[in-house]
């Protein structure tokens, strides 16, 4: 069965510093990987989505980027945290076209808790 | 663009109740998938139940069905005999296979309190 993994479970960190978020996945191979950000009391936005090493697409523009050095491997970075990057950050992935699975839905990770203090 | 609107933000219900959520959403498309998620305090996001666009049949798992209506492009989740472990925040969510992403787009949510 397949498992994703996100670690820190919770961070702290203060204005200006460095971020690195790491999701990863077990028991499939070439999965579409996806970042999203959860805002307080809000929905769920779409920061990244990867289908294969090194190519990544941005939704919205920020002060984050993401890398995919390996098939299961996605990493959320930021060089220089904002107060506004605070919030409930979800790892998430998807099989490849209908060849690999009947539907689209996506697996969420269990999240990271950043406060940027 | 694809649009999901979530009309209720709160909405409760006795235990052992029925209740029903409510979504719309808003496509070009004539093929696609829709999902209902669960977000309980602990926050994972948990797929309750799919529907894909081509089945005229609604989708049942278990206590959860999908009354899913494609003219007026309406998709609500019902949830029968509830129970407390169904509080929880409840998203629904759009997915159309553009672009080879297959990118989920989420309503804001409803949350569901379930009362003793």
């Amino acid at each position: 069965s397949q498992t994703i993994h996100q670690w820190p479970a919770t961070l702290v960190q203060p204005v200006g510093s460095p971020l690195s978020l790491e999701c990863t996945v077990e028991g499939t191979s070439n999965p579409n990987l996806y970042w999203y950000r959860q805002a307080a009391g809000r929905g769920l936005q779409l920061l990244f989505y990867s289908v294969g090493i090194g190519q990544i697409s941005s939704e919205v523009p920020q002060n984050l980027s993401a890398s995919r050095p390996q098939d299961r491997q996605f990493i959320l970075s930021s060089k220089k945290l904002l107060l506004s990057d605070s919030g409930f950050y979800l790892c998430a992935w998807s099989r490849l076209p209908p060849i690999a699975g009947p539907s689209y839905e996506q697996y969420f990770g269990p999240g990271t808790r950043l406060t940027v203090t | 663009a694809q649009t999901v609107t979530q009309s209720q933000p709160e909405m409760s219900v006795q235990e052992a109740e029925t209740v029903t959520l409510s979504c719309t959403y808003d496509t070009s498309e004539s093929d696609y998938y829709l999902f209902w998620y669960k977000q309980p305090p602990s926050r994972q996001m948990i797929l309750v139940i799919r529907q894909e666009a081509y089945k005229q049949q609604n989708a049942t798992e278990n206590r959860f069905s999908v009354n899913f209506q494609k003219a007026a492009k309406s998709f609500s989740l019902k949830i029968s005999d509830s129970q407390l472990g169904d509080a929880a925040m409840y998203f629904c969510a759009y997915a159309y296979s553009g672009a080879g992403s297959y990118q989920l787009t989420f309503g804001k949510g409803t949350k569901l309190s379930v009362i003793p």
